[in-house]
């Protein structure tokens, strides 16, 4: 399977512990997203990253959250401290280039579960 | 800001019928825009996309749309669903300049034999 893949697929977490949600872009693509999907909402962006730099983070909470795509390695989205209201589904998506034009692909999605 | 509204959050629809998702755009600049299917646990698939030029647009699995800019609508169509279009139904807008997609709520399909 050359898609978008992200794990683990299920994360359950007690508060104040830490999350890290993996992503591996499609073979090829440098273009990584990351989207939130509260329960019962549609998605919500949070961060866009290329090769090692953060390009657009305004979608990220201002703390506890970070994320980092590294030359090597798979894309990173790391929450620390958790909390109730982090429990949604986190989607990943990658492209060949930005702009419309460029398909994005997006991974099964990471479901965190805070207890 | 660019919003994107889905105006029914849930359609229940007999297999074989023809089925309308509506979505309203607004926006001040150029926009493109996109209908995705969320099946069950898994992540959001690409049902078609508007660019540019034509405004009737065709996707897979029988599915179309039409942009419309003097109403700033994006309805999604298929003249025939099947028990396997159970799914949500997302309609996204990006600016043409931008790199983050706005997603409407969510229009959730359930096809009924």
């Amino acid at each position: 399977n050359a898609g978008v893949m992200q794990n683990p697929r299920h994360l359950v977490r007690r508060r104040g512990q830490e999350a890290r949600l993996r992503c591996s872009p499609v073979k090829g693509h440098s273009h990584v997203y990351w989207y939130r999907q509260l329960p019962e909402e549609g998605l919500k962006f949070m961060v866009y990253l290329q090769k090692e730099n953060i390009i657009d983070e305004s979608g990220m909470p201002k703390e506890r959250f970070s994320a980092e795509f590294p030359k090597e390695g798979p894309s990173i989205l790391r929450i620390q401290q958790v909390v109730r209201g982090d429990s949604a589904a986190y989607f990943c998506a990658s492209s060949q280039d930005r702009g419309g034009d460029s398909p994005l692909h997006f991974g099964n999605g990471t479901r965190l579960t805070v207890t | 800001a660019q919003s994107v509204t889905q105006l029914d959050s849930q359609v229940p629809v007999f297999e074989e019928a023809p089925v309308e998702l509506r979505c309203n755009y607004s926006s001040s600049v150029s926009v493109y825009l996109f209908w995705y299917v969320q099946y069950p646990n898994q992540g959001l698939q690409l049902l078609l996309k508007y660019l540019s030029g034509s405004t009737l647009v065709k996707g897979i699995n029988g599915f179309e749309a039409e942009f419309n800019k003097s109403q700033t609508s994006f309805h999604l169509r298929k003249p025939s669903v099947h028990i396997s279009d159970t799914a949500e139904y997302f309609c996204v807008g990006l600016r043409a300049a931008g790199n983050k997609l706005t997603f409407g709520g969510g229009t959730r399909v359930l096809v009924k034999p």
